[in-house]
């Protein structure tokens, strides 16, 4: 079992719709939880970090965490063609250690 | 103007040669990371260090070798061991495992290809 597991896609979204982008983790200890946007060809951009159970908005971003079920996800609303990307997400555990997913790639069609 | 500088962009190795990749920070962060990513997959961790003259073997150690004698600088030198070593290479940092605040940040990466 991967310590982070996400869904490779690609996952198409109209623009202007809401993208739901989703990550589960295995480390029932984790706590710190990031998302990464990366473009072709680029490094990962930190884009979003959640520590503790609920929603955090950041402008268009959202995101969301819930522990006792072990996922964290990504919405992104008014989805716009510049947002097509690979998304990464990231769990810390207790020593510091950090897993990424393989990542989803979000195609926003114009 | 803080951030991570890494070079070259792009590099390319003959069989049989040893190449190093370069990292530096202006972030004051102690921990520094570098990773390997191939086409389509996610990243895997190469070695890793919290403090200077300090480092630990990651996922996928074998082949590479690092250095920390700085704690702005920390290269990565790509063996003639490393059979397979075209990936793209990105080297990361962040504060202490003790923060809250220990998001990684990324340098732009180095392409390496294998001629």
């Amino acid at each position: 079992q991967k310590e982070v597991e996400q869904n490779s896609g690609p996952l198409s979204v109209p623009e202007g719709a809401i993208a739901s982008l989703n990550c589960t983790y295995s480390d029932r200890g984790s706590q710190s939880f990031f998302w990464y946007r990366q473009y072709s060809g680029k490094s990962p951009e930190l884009i979003m970090s959640i520590y503790s159970n609920g929603d955090k908005e950041d402008g268009r971003f959202t995101a969301q965490l819930n522990k006792a079920s072990q996922y964290v996800s990504l919405l992104i609303r008014d989805s716009q063609p510049s947002d097509s990307a690979t998304y990464l997400c990231a769990v810390v555990n207790n020593f510091n250690k950090f897993y990424f997913g393989s990542g989803t790639k979000l195609n926003v069609k114009p | 103007d803080g951030g991570i500088t890494q070079s070259p962009k792009y590099l390319f190795r003959k069989e049989g040669q040893n190449v190093t990749l370069s990292c530096e920070q202006n972030l004051n962060h102690d921990a520094m990371y570098w990773y390997r990513q191939d086409p389509g997959q996610g990243l895997r961790l190469i070695y890793y260090s919290q403090i200077v003259n300090d480092f630990q073997k990651g996922d996928i150690a074998e082949g590479y070798s690092v250095s920390r004698e700085k704690k702005e600088s920390f290269p990565l030198t790509v063996t003639s061991a490393q059979k397979n070593p075209t990936a793209f290479y990105l080297c990361a940092s962040s504060k202490l495992a003790q923060s809250s605040y220990n998001e990684q940040f990324f340098g732009p990466g180095t392409r390496l290809t294998v001629l």
